[in-house]
């Protein structure tokens, strides 16, 4: 199962708005609103950020949002600050009863 | 709030078997959730290894299908992975997690574990 396409990376000032997509297929992405988003910081574990595609969990600031169009997913994180600067990673439940990962996106806060 | 913890070797030889084992607590292995392994090789990004129900049953990522156990210690409370026949290509950090909800699998996190495959 070929991972979701992500950019390498994104850049954006303090306070402005950056967006990550995540394109998949038919039969993962464009199937399901199984969609999450994580973030990781160096050498931590991955936090859970979204899930079911626009949902934030408890504790998630709300300048963290997704949506979904398609075969695409999105990761709009607006008012940008310094802790935001990580990696950000898509996930999504497929066809096949499995689960798939993003290629990633660093994020950097200029 | 529940706590996951992945022990085991940090230093495996090439072609013998990783065993991995996530301790559990402030949850059940036995009553609820599905419980996944999730690894990422140094500087590369996460990869889905498969999950285990409460009940036992499993899923895996068909590409390590061939290798890849995952199994329940409900006496411990902890679930284990053993993936065989190891390559340079296994080493990465491995990571334990617990489920959300339906469909959403890594709400919680261990800390992940390095694991070298090296002779």
């Amino acid at each position: 199962q070929p991972a979701l396409t992500q950019p390498a990376s994104v850049s954006g000032s303090p306070g402005q708005s950056v967006t990550i997509s995540c394109t998949g297929t038919s039969s993962d992405v464009g199937a399901y609103n199984y969609v999450s988003w994580y973030q990781q910081h160096p050498d931590k574990a991955p936090k859970f950020m979204i899930y079911e595609v626009s949902n934030r969990p408890s504790g998630v600031s709300s300048r963290f949002s997704g949506s979904k169009s398609g075969n695409t997913a999105s990761l709009t994180i607006s008012g940008l600050q310094a802790e935001d600067e990580a990696d950000y990673y898509c996930s999504s439940y497929t066809s096949a009863n499995t689960y798939v990962f993003g290629t990633g996106t660093k994020v950097t806060v200029l | 709030q529940v706590q996951l913890q992945e022990s085991g070797p940090g230093l495996v030889k090439p072609s013998e078997t990783l065993s991995l084992t996530c301790g559990v607590s402030g949850a059940s292995v036995s009553r609820s959730n599905w419980w996944s392994w999730v690894r990422q090789p140094p500087g590369k990004g996460l990869e889905w290894i498969g999950e285990i129900s409460h009940s036992g049953s499993t899923n895996y990522n068909p590409s390590l299908k061939s290798r890849v156990t995952i199994s329940l210690d409900t006496s411990n409370n902890q679930f284990s992975l053993k993936l065989n026949s190891v390559t340079a290509a296994d080493t990465a950090v491995y990571y334990c997690a617990r489920d959300y909800t339906a469909y959403v699998p890594w709400g919680d996190w261990g800390p992940g574990t390095l694991v070298i495959v090296s002779s």
